[in-house]
């Protein structure tokens, strides 16, 4: 199936922790995206990848650090984890404007 | 950067009535506006966009009309039915250098009753 695909689905971790999501797309996009949506359902840019280079870095906390080791691949990596990281982060790509998001990862901080 | 209001933020119908959701957008350069819909616990899924060189689009029973002059897009659903009980999102985009920026609405939590 041509997708985006993202592991975990669900993550539930203590705060302090640190953790990794990654997604993943094979629809030969060249730019990916990482948004978060809170409890609200309210959807908000966090970071976006162009070729593997950050474009954007909206006003996340520096303990969020994307890395994308190809145009494929965008990986969130969050550090010390807070109970105000508690939500869904979806991963998206885009070809030109349309975007097609992943499944989501639904994060629990305890 | 661009600002985008959506109205209402939860809206019940009838089956078989029509549903309207507007949304308005602050940046004249934003010229790609999408609606997508997102079941629960689902991802949001693209239903239908729109470019500002047109002024409305058309898909079986979705529509979405753009006034550019006055900033706002707006989805027009018709003889809704229960499966058309979602969360619907617009955005606005603007394409700068190879890439575009998307920003979103609040949500519209439309219900169909059956």
């Amino acid at each position: 199936d041509t997708a985006v695909s993202q592991t975990p689905k669900y993550l539930v971790t203590q705060m302090g922790n640190d953790k990794s999501i990654k997604c993943e797309q094979n629809l030969g996009h060249d730019t990916m995206y990482w948004y978060k949506q809170d409890s609200k359902k309210f959807l908000k840019i966090m970071f976006s990848y162009n070729n593997k280079e950050l474009i954007i870095n909206e006003t996340v906390p520096n303990r969020f650090s994307p890395k994308s080791p190809d145009k494929a691949h965008l990986n969130l990596h969050i550090n010390s984890l807070e109970l105000g990281d508690s939500a869904v982060y979806f991963c998206a790509s885009s070809l030109g404007q349309e975007k097609f998001f992943g499944p989501g990862t639904r994060l629990t901080v305890l | 950067g661009e600002n985008v209001e959506q109205h209402p933020s939860t809206l019940s119908v009838q089956e078989g009535d029509s549903a309207v959701i507007k949304c308005t957008y602050s940046d004249s350069a934003s010229n790609y506006f999408p609606w997508y819909k997102q079941e629960l616990g689902k991802r949001p899924q693209l239903i239908i966009d729109i470019r500002s060189n047109v002024g409305e689009k058309k898909d079986q029973r979705i529509a979405v009309t753009l006034n550019k002059t006055a900033k706002h897009f707006s989805l027009h659903i018709t003889e809704t039915q229960p499966e058309d009980s979602a969360v619907y999102f617009c955005a606005a985009s603007n394409r700068n250098s190879g890439y575009s920026t998307l920003t979103f609405g609040k949500g519209t939590m439309l219900l169909v009753s059956p």
